[in-house]
């Protein structure tokens, strides 16, 4: 595997639920981040770990709760959620969390999420 | 805060020119990115502007005004493999390393 893996691809839940998303980078960084992309809207930014610790978060409900066991994986714990979250969630890696440095971000291609 | 601008649907010709046009505005600029992504596949990144200028990348160039706030993604030679939603997205350097993100322009290329 290269790049940044996301599992599973596709996933369709009930609002009483509990599911995990995984994230796997395979590019030695040290930040990753989890956004949520609905459709016609900007990517938000949800969480943001940086060495295993987070940095950044956005305003997000407790039914989203993010881990990171160690710098190459992240997971995204989902629990009672509701219809309005159905969308497409992307992980993304960069070298770096630092504003100082061009650190692009590497993006997976996403878990598809349909809530009923 | 900060507001990114972009046009959210554009349609060209195979083998035209088209730009893509993003204005932005924020408090402490500090970088400006451009992705593409294709339906139902990740961002995958085109370019990066933090002075002012052209950047030129083989059929794709992006050019940076930083006192007008004005960026653009000019395509040329369209394929019709270029159909995709381009992401404009700006760094401020007082949010660290976080990326800002426009909604995305759908450009639609026809034979």
């Amino acid at each position: 595997e290269t790049g940044v893996t996301q599992t599973p691809r596709h996933l369709v839940m009930g609002m009483t639920n509990k599911k995990s998303l995984k994230c796997e980078q395979h590019l030695g960084h040290n930040a990753m981040y989890w956004y949520k992309q609905s459709a016609k809207k900007p990517l938000e930014l949800m969480f943001v770990y940086s060495l295993e610790e987070r940095v950044e978060n956005n305003s997000v409900p407790s039914r989203f709760s993010p881990e990171c066991p160690n710098s190459s994986h992240l997971f995204l714990h989902l629990h009672t959620l509701q219809p309005e979250d159905s969308a497409l969630y992307l992980c993304a890696s960069s070298q770096d969390w630092d504003r100082d440095s061009y650190n692009e971000q590497f993006f997976g291609p996403g878990t598809r999420l349909t809530v009923l | 805060g900060q507001n990114i601008d972009q046009p959210t649907e554009m349609t060209a010709t195979e083998g035209a020119i088209v730009q893509i046009n993003c204005t932005y505005q924020t408090s402490g600029f500090n970088g400006l990115f451009w992705y593409q992504q294709h339906a139902g596949e990740a961002p995958t990144f085109l370019s990066y502007n933090v002075l002012d200028g052209l950047e030129e990348k083989g059929r794709f160039s992006s050019f940076l005004s930083r006192s007008k706030g004005y960026s653009y993604l000019l395509l040329k030679e369209l394929q019709m493999k270029d159909s995709a939603s381009y992401l404009c997205a700006v760094r401020d350097y007082n949010q660290g390393g976080k990326l800002i993100f426009g909604q995305g322009t759908e450009l639609s290329v026809k034979p």
